[in-house]
């Protein structure tokens, strides 16, 4: 089946420091990808859809210039946090849409950080 | 209101016994319908899927989608302390491309 790699799992940073998140579909190419920020016990929450080759879109309350996604190629998207600060500690999971299946949407095993 | 409710638990059950998980939703356009699985500090993964309204079985699993009513439920049959996750509802509309995620059910299954 479709595998979705993220690294890294676990990051620890100090606050004013930017962090970069991979996510990359292995075998198979996405031309959408999700980037969601989950909370402890709560859902995960949209932050942003990236097509690739375009710019990503944003959910409401979510600032561009603090999370910076790139979706450079169709089996590589990133999502930089910038100027981390202690409340962006949390736990982000990236998703991948497999266009070659009405359900393909397969997730990366998370990113947990944690700002210093 | 929230497009997507689910009960966040916890639910504790015996291990064996029959364990029912639901959601609630209130876009009438959501037609895809999916179970998630996630274990503590891992990705989701994907456990039934479900188009439209009807039943759906796979091994110990069992989705339905009551569309009239905008509520849905998975059933686990024989429970096994290996199930023991958060189990995440998520739905769609033909339109969209995202997910619509309930908050998840926490579950334990004790042996």
């Amino acid at each position: 089946g479709a595998v979705v790699s993220q690294h890294p799992s676990r990051v620890i940073c100090k606050s004013g420091t930017s962090v970069k998140i991979e996510c990359r579909s292995l075998d198979f190419q996405a031309t959408t990808m999700f980037w969601y920020r989950q909370f402890p016990k709560q859902s995960l929450m949209l932050m942003a859809t990236s097509n690739e080759g375009s710019k990503a879109t944003y959910e409401q309350g979510v600032e561009k210039d603090k999370f910076l996604i790139n979706h450079a190629s169709l089996t590589l998207s990133t999502l930089t946090v910038t100027s981390a600060h202690p409340e962006d500690s949390s736990f982000y999971i990236c998703s991948a849409r497999d266009h070659r299946e009405t359900n393909g949407y397969t997730f990366g095993s998370g990113t947990r950080l944690t700002v210093v | 209101q929230k497009e997507v409710e689910q009960d966040p638990g916890p639910l504790s059950v015996p291990e064996g016994a029959i364990v029912s998980l639901n959601c609630t939703y209130s876009n009438s356009a959501f037609q895809y319908f999916m179970w998630y699985r996630q274990y503590s500090r891992k990705g989701p993964e994907l456990l039934m899927y479900t188009y439209s309204s009807g039943n759906k079985e796979d091994g110990r699993f069992t989705a339905q989608v009551d569309k009239s009513s905008k509520y849905i439920s998975l059933f686990i049959r024989d429970s096994q302390p290996s199930d023991s996750a958060t189990y995440l509802c998520a739905m769609k509309s033909n339109s969209g491309y995202a997910l619509n995620f309930g908050k998840g059910t926490s579950l334990l299954v004790t042996p």
